[in-house]
């Protein structure tokens, strides 16, 4: 069975700090592991990772993959308030099981002003 | 933002009650998904469609049916409501372009069975 686990499970900070969440996985026919924050709504996407090494970045967040070690983190420097949400990580199957997302558990970060 | 929408956003139902949340996308995505997530924890996979008349259940056992009779259209019917179906149900759709995937997630339906 496919399994995602993100670490910390909760995390405070204040504004300004810097902060890396953590995932890995085991996943049959691995695809491409995605990054979402969710806030009150639903979630919305932040990353799609496919290759190792190579760094994904939006402004205060970035990402990386490591496919032997079977991770990712997101870091997001410089917190702000607005960053409070739960950050969910999934991961993408293919195979006979394409496309189908499985989420880790979430990692909630609350940012103190 | 995305064209997916789920109604009702809230529902407080009664045990026994035969309910229909429902998911409608205007991007003309094959792939639709239903979630269900308690609060604090993580997205289950409950049902999964890849196309019309395509359905398969997810990796977490639901009472729930789905049904793809359109693409555009993917809701789940619970038969007989039960307080172990209270949560929060989100409904996603997926695009690949230029080998990127991404899906996208409806507002989501809080439902309470009292």
């Amino acid at each position: 069975e496919d399994k995602v686990v993100q670490s910390p499970l909760s995390l405070v900070v204040h504004e300004g700090d810097t902060v890396t969440l953590n995932c890995s996985y085991e996943v049959t026919n691995f695809r491409s592991l995605l990054w979402y924050k969710q806030e009150k709504k639903a979630p919305t996407f932040l990353f799609m990772l496919t290759s190792s090494g190579i760094e994904k970045k939006s402004g205060r967040l970035s990402s990386i993959l490591d496919k032997k070690e079977l991770f990712s983190i997101l870091n997001i420097t410089a917190t702000q308030t607005g960053d409070s949400a739960i950050y969910l990580c999934a991961v993408s199957a293919g195979g006979t099981s394409y496309g189908k997302l499985t989420f880790g558990q979430g990692t909630i970060l609350t940012v103190h002003p | 933002e995305a064209d997916i929408y789920q109604t009702p956003r809230y529902l407080v139902i009664g045990t026994g009650k035969k309910i229909t949340l429902e998911c409608s996308q205007t991007m003309g995505h094959d792939k639709m998904y239903w979630y269900q997530q308690d609060p604090g924890m993580e997205l289950h996979l409950i049902h999964y469609s890849y196309g019309v008349n395509s359905t398969e259940k997810g990796d977490l056992s639901s009472e729930s049916t789905v049904s793809r009779i359109r693409t555009e259209h993917f809701p789940l019917t619970l038969e007989s409501a039960r307080p172990s179906h209270t949560s929060q149900y989100l409904c996603a759709s997926e695009k690949r372009d230029r080998g990127i995937t991404e899906a996208f997630f409806g507002q989501g339906t809080r439902l309470t069975v009292v």
